[in-house]
């Protein structure tokens, strides 16, 4: 199993160009986040999903889009990047959501820069 | 007040001492928490979680959990160079993060 996987694994921006930020997990779990980490800052999670077709807003969703088509995918989109955009974000999925049954892994995280 | 808070450190600690790692909560209905390990550049990773009142051991980590107090806490026993890192508390409920301590390890 590969995992948690993200790409790409660094991009630069201008302001307000677009782009999307790839999730895929191979371990068929059913709840799949985003987060985003900024410099000397704790994780925050921005959307997430508890299946496919299903998506919920997090702490800091503004500015962010989410869809969920397939049980595997969780694309993160930027429509217009702003300079406070800048963060590494992490995708993160687990098979349900009770921590005493199970955790969740995270990828490699995504280091993004907006200019 | 931060619903998550922890002193951002750095903790450092000489090796072979208990490392003691606080995180204190705003929310009463917060019910179970995680601590997470990141190293430098890397991807947050679990080391425990715990819901109930008391301590939970695992290896040389013991989580505690006061919730009449709200804060938890996570000591390593024989602290190892290679536990130098960040180390984040969760509430498990609400999926906020606290900033982190950074703990340093020395020989």
């Amino acid at each position: 199993n590969a995992g948690v996987t993200q790409t790409p694994k660094f991009r630069i921006l201008k302001i307000g160009q677009s782009m999307t930020l790839q999730c895929a997990q191979d371990m068929n779990h059913n709840y799949m986040y985003w987060y985003r980490q900024d410099p000397g800052m704790g994780l925050k999670l921005i959307y997430y999903s508890v299946g496919a077709g299903i998506t919920d807003k997090g702490e800091v969703p503004n500015g962010y889009n989410v869809s969920r088509s397939t049980t595997e995918d969780f694309p993160l989109r930027l429509e217009l990047a702003a300079p406070s955009q800048t963060s590494v974000y992490f995708c993160a999925s687990s098979y349900d959501s009770n921590p005493s049954t199970d955790t969740q892994y995270f990828g490699p995280g995504t280091r993004l820069t907006v200019l | 007040q931060k619903e998550v808070e922890q002193n951002s450190g750095p903790l450092s600690v000489p090796e072979g001492a208990i490392a003691s790692l606080n995180c204190t909560y705003s929310d009463r209905g917060s019910q179970s928490f995680f601590w997470y390990r990141q190293y430098s550049g890397k991807s947050p990773e679990l080391i425990m979680f715990i819901y109930s009142n008391g301590d939970k051991e695992d290896g040389r980590f013991t989580a505690q959990l006061n919730k009449a107090s709200q804060y938890v806490s996570l000591l390593i026993r024989d602290s190892q160079p290679s536990d130098s890192a960040t180390y984040l508390c969760a509430s498990v409920d609400k999926l906020i993060f606290g900033t982190g301590t950074r703990l340093q390890v020395f020989p």
